[in-house]
Formats: C-alpha cells, sequence, structure tokens
C-alpha cells in the first residue's frame, strides 16, 4: 500500500540546473498538488491538477512547470534552478478539492 | 493578516497534562477544516476532520466556531509521543487555489518527562 511516492528523496543542484522531480499515487485520486515548505513559511501550493491532462498554478508558481500525462502521475519540473528554491517538496493528493490530502514523504532539495 | 494563522509555539507541556491551541481563518464561507500533524522532517499525516458539531478521536478533541472564524485541538493526558508540529487546515482561503485547502503556518508542541 504506497499511497503517495516521491523520487527523488534528496538532491543537490548546482544554480541553473534543470530537474524533474516525480509523484506517483496509487489510490486513484483525481487531484494531485505539489507544495513547497521553507521554515517559517508553512505549506505554499506551487501547481495542482484536478485530473489527468490539466494543470494549474497555485500560490508560488514562478519558476516551475509541471505536467500530468497519466492521472497516477504528477511531475514537477525546475528548468533553471536558483538559490531561492531550495526547499523541501511535497506532493499530495486527494479524491477531490475538499478532502484530506495524502502526502509523500518529500523531496530534499538544495541550489547551490 | 494571514488566511489561517496559528500560533507558532512552542507550547511546553509537561506529560499527562493538557494543551488546547486555536487557529483562525479569514474566509467565513470555509466548509473543510482538518487538523494535521507533522513530525520533524516528515511529511504532513492527517490527525482529524473537525466537525460543526465538534468531535473527539481518544485524548483529541477539536471544535469549531463559526462566529469568531477559528478552530481548536485539545489533547488530554499528553504523551511524549504527541510532540509535533501541529497544522491547522481550512478550504477555500487563498483566491489563486479556488475551493482547494490552506494550510497555516503549525503551532509546535513538546511533551517533557
Amino acid at each position: 500500500n504506497a499511497g503517495v511516492t516521491q523520487t527523488p528523496k534528496f538532491r543537490v543542484l548546482k544554480t541553473g540546473q534543470s530537474m524533474t522531480l516525480l509523484c506517483a499515487q496509487d489510490m486513484n485520486h483525481e487531484y494531485m498538488y505539489w507544495y513547497r515548505q521553507d521554515p517559517g513559511m508553512g505549506l505554499r501550493l506551487i501547481h495542482y491538477s484536478v485530473g489527468e491532462g490539466t494543470t494549474a498554478k497555485g500560490e508560488v508558481p514562478d519558476g516551475y512547470n509541471v505536467s500530468r500525462l497519466k492521472k497516477q502521475n504528477f511531475l514537477l519540473g525546475l528548468e533553471s534552478a536558483a538559490p531561492s528554491q531550495t526547499s523541501v517538496y511535497f506532493c499530495a493528493s486527494s479524491y477531490s478539492e475538499n478532502q484530506p490530502q495524502h502526502f509523500g514523504d518529500g523531496t530534499r532539495l538544495s541550489i547551490l | 493578516r494571514k488566511e489561517v494563522e496559528q500560533d507558532p509555539g512552542p507550547f511546553n507541556v509537561p506529560e499527562g497534562a493538557t494543551v488546547a491551541f486555536n487557529c483562525t481563518y479569514s474566509n467565513s464561507a470555509s466548509q473543510s477544516f482538518f487538523w494535521y500533524r507533522q513530525d520533524c522532517r516528515k511529511e504532513p499525516k492527517l490527525l482529524m476532520s473537525v466537525y460543526s458539531s465538534g468531535n473527539e478521536d481518544g485524548r483529541f478533541t477539536a471544535q469549531l466556531n463559526r462566529a469568531s472564524q477559528y478552530i481548536s485541538l485539545l489533547i488530554r493526558d499528553s504523551k511524549l509521543s504527541d510532540s509535533a508540529t501541529y497544522l491547522c487546515v481550512v478550504n477555500g482561503q487563498i483566491k489563486a487555489a479556488g475551493n482547494k485547502l490552506t494550510f497555516g503556518g503549525g503551532t509546535r508542541v513538546l511533551v517533557k518527562p
């Protein structure tokens, strides 16, 4: 019973590099989300998806892109990483937008 | 004003004591309320939903006060394992996120022997 799985768990990048974070869920949830969590800031929504093939901007979308080609997967891309994107990234999924969200165990990303 | 506001704490609680803390929210039309628990360097996990009539789950009691726009969490007979950050979650607080859930910054609770 995997739930929400995020890969990788840790990553160190240099400024300007690109990378993709993968989120996979096996609960057949329609909604998926990407958050970042920084000290003193709480969870902030980056992008979200209400179903396969759809994506939408959240609270802090700049510098990130997302894709949801398959219902079970939600990818977060950083095209040109910046030190300000150093953070812990959490993926979550839910049955609907008002229902509790289930989280992956996070990706710790450092950008030097 | 933050959309979902919590006292960051920490609340230092003797083992066996009771601790309670609140969370205020800005959108009076909100319908969904939850408490999540987050351990250090771990993902948030759902602790309990908050219903209009108030609800209890073991040692945990959640209340909703719509008139004053806050929810509360009370922990009785605190255990060392209750040490964590408790996140208040409310729907419909941020325009860019529509009716989706918004997380508060969390209240840190430290239970000490």
